[in-house]
């Protein structure tokens, strides 16, 4: 039952920015659009959430659009440990607070 | 500070046997999730629990349980293995302030069953 699609694989070139995109057409007002990462059989990583405003952090930059039903995850100089499989998740504020995830985009940075 | 730490790391168990899985959640963080992982495949929600009790369960059968302790680690207990719970197991934790935080995982129990 995710509520976001995303492309299933993508590639980049080492040192250009790679542009994940994520589509939540049926977002809710109170619903946040989070990121991340999972890198081969590893715990996933958190990378970045927002609510409506494009958010900045060391690791990334989110892009939500002004109606809110898709966003864009942004690694502005993708290095080859960026190499994983990205999860874009909508989650509540409060109430159900599970985050589900769908199947992601595996991204792969060539040389 | 330390993250969400699980043990143990590799567990190999028989088929019809039970298995505890360990998770210690963040300092200060009262919520835990846990999360299957077979091979190849998505993550899967198993269970949520906050403050002490379960808020939310994933379509898995009853000899998945859990629970957590008064100080927020959590158990997840697998009765009666079978061969296709052989998966990574994933807990992860997050806090309360005015919202919930976003949830940090750990790095997982790998369960094999043979």
């Amino acid at each position: 039952d995710a509520k976001t699609t995303q492309p299933p694989s993508m590639d980049c070139a080492e040192g250009r920015a790679a542009n994940l995109p994520c589509n939540h057409s049926t977002i809710s007002g109170n619903e946040y659009v989070y990121w991340y990462r999972q890198i081969h059989s590893q715990g996933p990583q958190y990378i970045i959430h927002g609510l409506k405003n494009n958010e900045t952090n060391e690791m990334a930059s989110l892009i939500i659009t002004e109606d809110r039903k898709s966003s864009t995850l942004i690694l502005p100089h993708a290095t080859l440990r960026d190499t994983a499989v990205y999860y874009c998740i909508v989650r509540p504020s409060q109430g159900a607070q599970k985050l589900v995830f769908g199947q992601g985009t595996r991204l792969t940075i060539n040389p | 500070e330390a993250g969400v730490t699980q043990s143990p790391t590799h567990l190999i168990k028989t088929r019809g046997q039970q298995a505890t899985l360990r998770c210690s959640p963040i300092s200060g963080h009262t919520s835990v999730y846990w999360y299957q992982q077979a091979l190849g495949l998505g993550l899967q929600f198993l269970l949520w629990y906050d403050e002490g009790e379960e808020r939310n369960r994933g379509n898995f059968p009853p000899r998945f349980s859990g629970r957590q302790f008064p100080n927020y680690s959590s158990e997840l207990n697998v009765n009666a293995l079978e061969l296709e719970d052989s998966a990574l197991y994933l807990c992860a934790s997050s806090g309360r302030g005015r919202v919930y935080t976003e949830a940090f995982f750990g790095q997982g129990t790998r369960l094999t069953v043979v």
